[in-house]
Order: C-alpha cells, then sequence, then structure tokens
C-alpha cells in the first residue's frame, strides 16, 4: 500500500528562522515528488516538483531534496516570514495517482 | 489567477438532503479530479474524470457520489444524500497527463452537514 508519512506533525518557529520538514514515503512505481503549501481553508499550491534524478530544487526560500534511494524528501524553509505559516503536504505520483501525507503545519510568530 | 474555481467556498445542508458542488476549470484540460479533506485529515482522493467519463474512482467514492460535465465546461460532484461525515473541504483539481502530472487544485467548497 503506498504510504506518505512526514514529520513532526506540527512546528513553531520565530519569524526569520530556518526549519525543515521531513517525508518518507512507500510508493510504487514513482513518478514524481511534490510539496505543497495549503493556507487554511484553501486548496494546495504546488511550491516544488521532483523526478527520479533530481535531488535538490529550490524555489525562493522553499528547497526540496530528494533521495529516491532511501525515500525520504525533505522542505527547508530559509528565512522564515509570517506568511510561511500554513500546512505543507507532500504528495507522491505514481502511474498518475497522488498519495497525499498528512501535513506538516507550520505556525511563524513573530 | 486561480487555475479553477469552485462554487459555492460553503455549503451547508441537512443531513439527507442532495448536494452540488462546482468546478470551473480556467483552462480547457480534458483531466478533472475531486478530492476531500476531512478537517485534520489528510487530503483523500475521490475521483478521477477524463474525457466526460469516470476514468479511476476511490472507495469512498460509493452510490452516493456522481460526477458530471453537463455542459462541457463546468464539473460538478453531486452527493445524493449526505450524511454527517460527508463534511469536509472538497476541492477540484484540473490536470493534464505528461511526466509530471500536474494538477491545479481549486480554493474548495467547505461542505457543513448538520
Amino acid at each position: 500500500k503506498n504510504q506518505v508519512e512526514q514529520s513532526p506533525q506540527s512546528l513553531i518557529i520565530l519569524e526569520g528562522k530556518n526549519c525543515t520538514l521531513q517525508c518518507n514515503y512507500t510508493v510504487s512505481p514513482f513518478s514524481n515528488l511534490r510539496w505543497y503549501k495549503q493556507d487554511t481553508g484553501r486548496g494546495p499550491v504546488s511550491l516544488t516538483i521532483m523526478t527520479f534524478s533530481e535531488n535538490t530544487k529550490s524555489n525562493r526560500r522553499y528547497t526540496a531534496t530528494l533521495d529516491a534511494d532511501t525515500k525520504q524528501s525533505s522542505l527547508h524553509i530559509t528565512a522564515s516570514q509570517l506568511s510561511d505559516s500554513a500546512s505543507y503536504i507532500c504528495v507522491v505520483t505514481a502511474d498518475y495517482k497522488l498519495s497525499f501525507g498528512a501535513g506538516t503545519t507550520v505556525t511563524v510568530r513573530a | 489567477e486561480p487555475e479553477v474555481t469552485q462554487t459555492p467556498s460553503h455549503q451547508v445542508t441537512q443531513m439527507g438532503q442532495e448536494v452540488i458542488l462546482r468546478c470551473v476549470p480556467i483552462s480547457n484540460h480534458l483531466y478533472f479530479y475531486w478530492y476531500r479533506q476531512i478537517l485534520g485529515q489528510k487530503v483523500e482522493f475521490l475521483v478521477s474524470f477524463y474525457n466526460n467519463e469516470i476514468s479511476e474512482k476511490s472507495e469512498i467514492f460509493d452510490d452516493q457520489f456522481s460526477v458530471e460535465r453537463p455542459d462541457g465546461s463546468n464539473f460538478t460532484l453531486k452527493i445524493r444524500s449526505t450524511k454527517l461525515e460527508d463534511s469536509a473541504m472538497y476541492f477540484c483539481a484540473r490536470g493534464r497527463r505528461g511526466v509530471n502530472n500536474e494538477q491545479f487544485f481549486g480554493p474548495g467548497t467547505r461542505l457543513t452537514v448538520l
């Protein structure tokens, strides 16, 4: 069964600090891995997408890594801002089907 | 500019009533998806729709659910007889097949069943 596990479940950081979110997956066959940002009451918005051959992908202050051997990914947020407060969801695609993680809720405080 | 719009943004209904959730893709894509997210839980796949037909559905998508594209543009999800446990956010997504299987999510409809 395809599964996507994320950690931590939630975290609180001070504005300007960095944080790293983790994603472990058991999805086969692997097509790609995305990180989505979901603001409260809104739909998910894609931040990064990584295919099997990619190790690192950056989008502004978001940097995602992928280790396809260990089936792990991380999302690093640099110099956090208040607007970064949201749920960050790891989504793995296999055969056009998306498997969602439960998300990590990030709260950035001034 | 949103890729997908959904109406209504919030729907409150009585248990046993029928509801229709609507999705309007901005671009003329062929692939559409419905997902739901119960409060505090992960996003769950309901159904995918390609070329005016259901291409895949999950265990959640039982006989009380149906999807249509009645006018070739709007994409609807109908729940025939709502239950309390149907209360959730329902997201429509449009997509395109390819290496990355890009999917663009709408803002969602919050359904509250009383």
